[in-house]
């Protein structure tokens, strides 16, 4: 089965730049989706086929692919985007086709 | 504004049958447009996917539930349903029901989420 990896942790100041990576074998010919999940909420989808935005995302929100790793990045980095990120792609040769990263923790200094 | 909404026991016995229901605002299960799927989260860590439905009642299932697991949809109430049976500790999890957009283009992703519902397992 597909297997995604992400950093278990990013820290970054406030008003800087967060990089979030999703890695797997060549990742950059699937289309990668992104969610933010705080503390005790559901997760919320914030990027969608590698770069597009949800209605209500600010643009501060980013995504690319190639390759074999797939980034979020998060551009002016506020207090409110500390949460937990995860990604997700599709495995269409698995039984399981939803195949989701562990999950990187944003954590604002 | 789509909202989804989870309900059922939090706390269910050891080989029982954990029983959810999402009910689902501001779109209609039966429009076709969309699939409705479950997710779980174990404490801790990353989400795991359980299976999805269609409006026909075709479902779809992680083989490693599929048989334990029954979905079902309602279209008149306008809400999707979990079963799943033989329960142990190891199903215990916050339990996330979703919409699924984008399968007719490939590459479908969860695009509105409920809020989640904690299901404990113990006697």
């Amino acid at each position: 089965s597909y297997v995604l990896t992400q950093p278990p942790s990013v820290s970054v100041a406030p008003g800087e730049t967060a990089t979030i990576t999703c890695g797997g074998t060549n990742i950059g010919t699937k289309r990668v989706h992104w969610f933010q999940q705080k503390p005790g909420q559901a997760p919320v989808l914030v990027i969608y086929y590698n770069s597009d935005r949800p209605s209500g995302i600010p643009e501060r929100f980013s995504g690319s692919n190639s390759g074999n790793t797939a980034t979020l990045t998060i551009s002016r980095v506020e207090a409110g985007d500390e949460a937990d990120y995860f990604c997700q792609v599709r495995d269409s040769t698995s039984y399981n086709p939803f195949v989701f990263g562990p999950g990187t923790t944003v954590t604002v200094l | 504004q789509v909202q989804l909404q989870e309900s059922g026991p939090g706390l269910v016995k050891p080989s029982q049958t954990l029983s959810l229901t999402c009910i689902v605002s501001g779109d209609s299960v039966s429009s076709g447009a969309y699939y409705w799927s479950w997710l779980r989260q174990h404490p801790g860590q990353g989400l795991e996917w359980i299976g999805y439905i269609y409006y026909s009642g075709n479902t779809y299932s992680n083989p490693s539930l599929k048989s334990r697991l029954t979905l079902s949809v309602d279209t008149s109430k306008n809400q999707f349903s979990l079963k799943l049976s033989s329960v142990t500790a190891a199903d215990s999890a916050v339990y996330y029901c979703a919409r699924i957009s984008g399968f007719n283009y490939g590459d479908p992703y969860f695009d509105y989420w409920g809020q989640g519902t904690l299901v404990t397992v113990s006697s």
